[in-house]
């Protein structure tokens, strides 16, 4: 079956400007999951979504960073007034239940990620 | 907070010779999970290998093997018989059990020398 797609693959926008970002899961996987990719970094989580609980934001950088994920499926992450350094590559995952749920390890499945460009 | 570090930002292998990546972690927990992901040019972070903590026998899947060593934190990765399409990043991570999420070390580009 089709895999984690993410688009666009690639955006450029200028300082100030509201952007985006979209993620189609795996059909049937509960968890959803965003990470960011900077330069040169290992990725860093942003925001986990599980179900109908409410998502763990814990790791927003920042108030202008912000997702949804409607009707259990498609998430949207959106950043306003992007700055220079939300340049990054936004990494998307979606998991069958959560990634440790029953005491198993459920496997996250990776999007291909939007480069974003901030100019 | 957990953390994962990898001190090799570059590696290189002739074809068909075994490279072994570094990885160290730190964490209070007892119960957790260690992951190597290849990240080819594409972006798409593919999983490598895992290894449950309480486990004491190392994981292994096909050319690849890890050697964990829960006391002092390590946990390395051993690519045998290096093939051309092994060229990537890779990246160790860490999951609390119980927690979903991902903490990614910066990743090691390996390059293979045909």
């Amino acid at each position: 079956g089709a895999g984690v797609s993410q688009s666009p693959s690639n955006k450029v926008t200028e300082k100030g400007k509201d952007v985006e970002l979209r993620c189609d899961p795996i059909s049937g996987h509960t968890a959803l999951y965003w990470y960011r990719q900077s330069l040169g970094q290992g990725l860093e989580f942003l925001i986990y979504f599980q179900g109908n609980s409410a998502p763990d934001k814990s790791g927003l950088p920042s108030d202008r960073f912000s997702a949804e994920r409607t009707g259990g499926s498609v998430s949207t992450l959106t950043i306003q007034r992007t700055q220079q350094e939300d340049s990054a590559v936004y990494l998307c995952a979606s998991s069958p239940l959560g990634g440790l749920a029953g005491g198993l390890y459920n496997e996250q499945f990776f999007g291909p990620g939007t480069r974003l460009t901030v100019l | 907070a957990q953390t994962v570090t990898q001190s090799q930002p570059e590696m290189s292998v002739q074809e068909a010779e075994t490279v072994t990546l570094s990885c160290t972690y730190d964490t209070s927990e007892s119960d957790y999970y260690l992951f190597w992901y290849k990240q080819p040019p594409s972006r798409q972070m593919i999983l490598v290998i895992r290894q449950e903590a309480y486990k004491q026998q190392n994981a292994t899947e096909n050319r690849f093997s890890v050697n964990f060593q829960k006391a002092a934190k390590s946990f390395s990765l051993k690519i045998s018989d290096s093939q051309l399409g092994d060229a990537a990043m890779y990246f160790c991570a860490y999951s609390n059990f119980g927690n979903e999420k991902l903490t990614f070390g910066t990743g090691t580009r390996l390059t293979i020398i045909p």
